[in-house]
């Protein structure tokens, strides 16, 4: 049992570049989030998924696009990548009507 | 919407003292306040939480406490050990089914 399953760990872009970061989970939970961490501002919330087929935005959703691929998958596409979004991303899940969330272990990106 | 506060930013202690994490939040329709603990280069995991029906909350080492009419809450860790260093995360929620905002987190530093 993975849990929550983030790729790739590392990354480094140039900026205007584009790149998918990956999460799949196998706990069989409805929702899903995206989170950026920033220094001294904790988590904040990019976009989510309380269920498979919808999604919708976070605190901070502009510069990112996501896709609930299936039950399982939820994935965030940066179109053009600026400086501004280098950051640590987490994904996380939880059951439906559930408030426990569960972590991945995170994607470090660095834009130049 | 919710915002929450959380202090110290950083907290060193001896080990085998106590540390003492703070958090206010502002939306008193706010019912569940979990605490998370991000060890170096990992996501972060929930370690405790408390509801809005309930005043404190024990595990072991670790406390949890809530005062809803002044709207803050409280982490105690007692006994500390080196492996109670890390960065915790206190958060808040008012939706049922798990949108967080989260405290900008707290490094807790335990010297030998």
């Amino acid at each position: 049992n993975a849990g929550v399953t983030q790729t790739p760990k590392f990354q480094v872009l140039k900026t205007g570049q584009s790149m998918t970061l990956q999460c799949a989970q196998d706990m069989n939970h409805n929702s899903m989030y995206w989170y950026r961490q920033d220094p001294g501002m904790g988590l904040r919330l990019i976009y989510y998924s309380a269920s498979e087929g919808t999604t919708d935005k976070g605190e901070v959703p502009n510069g990112y696009n996501v896709s609930r691929l299936n039950k399982r998958e939820f994935s965030l596409r940066l179109e053009s990548a600026a400086p501004s979004q280098t950051s640590v991303y987490f994904c996380a899940s939880s059951e439906k009507d559930r408030v426990i969330q569960y972590f991945g272990a995170g994607t470090r990106l660095s834009v130049l | 919407g919710e915002n929450v506060e959380q202090h110290p930013s950083t907290l060193s202690v001896q080990e085998g003292d106590s540390a003492v994490i703070k958090c206010t939040y502002s939306d008193s329709a706010s019912n569940y306040f979990p605490w998370y603990k991000q060890e170096l280069g990992k996501g972060p995991q929930l370690i405790i939480d408390i509801r809005s029906n309930v005043g404190e909350k024990k595990d072991q080492r670790i406390a949890v406490t809530l005062n809803k009419t002044a709207k803050h809450f409280s982490l105690h860790i007692t006994e500390t050990q080196p492996e109670d260093s890390a960065v915790y995360f206190c958060a808040a929620i008012t939706d049922s089914w798990g949108k967080f905002q989260f405290g900008a987190g707290t490094q807790v530093v335990v010297t030998p």
